[in-house]
């Protein structure tokens, strides 16, 4: 267990449906991330948030929309997918973001849009 | 765009051999980089870190060598065992005192150790 979990495990939802992704970090850090990782691709970062402050958006569809109610929480709020958004969509934290250092990663979502 | 990418994408060994997973980038900007191993339905795992003053770093049966003169890094894995077979990751982290832990992945090398 590296402190950091996710709900749900797995989702598998149709484009039409709203549904949200829940992560929450249990070791007291102040930075935590969404990223995705899909088949033969790097994992890629989708949003970056300090002391539940957003500070990166990385160019990601509003379709996902990412909550931080405070530091221990992170939501991703996701809608009006497209098949192409199946992936698996995992939850990082660290203690902060000065200088990079180290990310613990949640087990991650896996995402299936039908 | 991707600035991390690894040589090979799979790597099978014998069990009790030592490893060597390589991995190359091009940003000579940065400073910090991370191995990470992801086991099958799990979210990646950190398994050694380096900071770019360094050559050389080591951990229980892992070594990280950093060659900056040709942006290269790679993680040796000692009598490698069969629950090491993974996918590894190298990220780095472009830093100069940015204040945006950014991580820049590879796209992954899977280990395969067979007895």
């Amino acid at each position: 267990e590296t402190g950091v979990t996710q709900t749900p495990r797995h989702l598998v939802m149709g484009m039409t449906n709203k549904k949200s992704l829940k992560c929450e970090q249990h070791l007291g850090h102040n930075a935590m991330y969404w990223y995705k990782q899909s088949a033969k691709k790097p994992l890629e970062l989708m949003f970056v948030y300090s002391l539940e402050e957003r500070v990166e958006n990385n160019s990601v569809p509003s379709r996902f929309s990412p909550e931080c109610p405070n530091s221990s929480h992170l939501f991703l709020h996701l809608h009006t997918l497209q098949p192409e958004d199946s992936a698996l969509y995992l939850c990082a934290s660290s203690h902060g973001l000065a200088g990079g250092g180290e990310q613990y990663f949640g087990p991650g979502t896996r995402l299936t849009v039908t | 765009g991707e600035s991390v990418g690894l040589h090979l994408p799979t790597l099978s060994v014998q069990e009790g051999d030592n490893s060597i997973i390589n991995c190359a980038y091009s940003n000579s900007a940065s400073d910090y980089f991370i191995w990470y191993k992801q086991e099958s339905g799990k979210g990646p795992q950190f398994i050694i870190d380096i900071r770019s003053n360094m050559d050389k770093r080591q951990g229980q049966r892992v070594t990280v060598l950093l060659n900056k003169t040709v942006k290269h890094l790679s993680l040796q894995i000692a009598a490698t065992q069969p629950g090491d077979s993974a996918v590894y990751f190298c990220a780095e982290n472009i830093g100069g005192g940015s204040t945006l832990g950014r991580l820049y992945f590879g796209r992954g090398t899977q280990l395969t150790v067979w007895p």
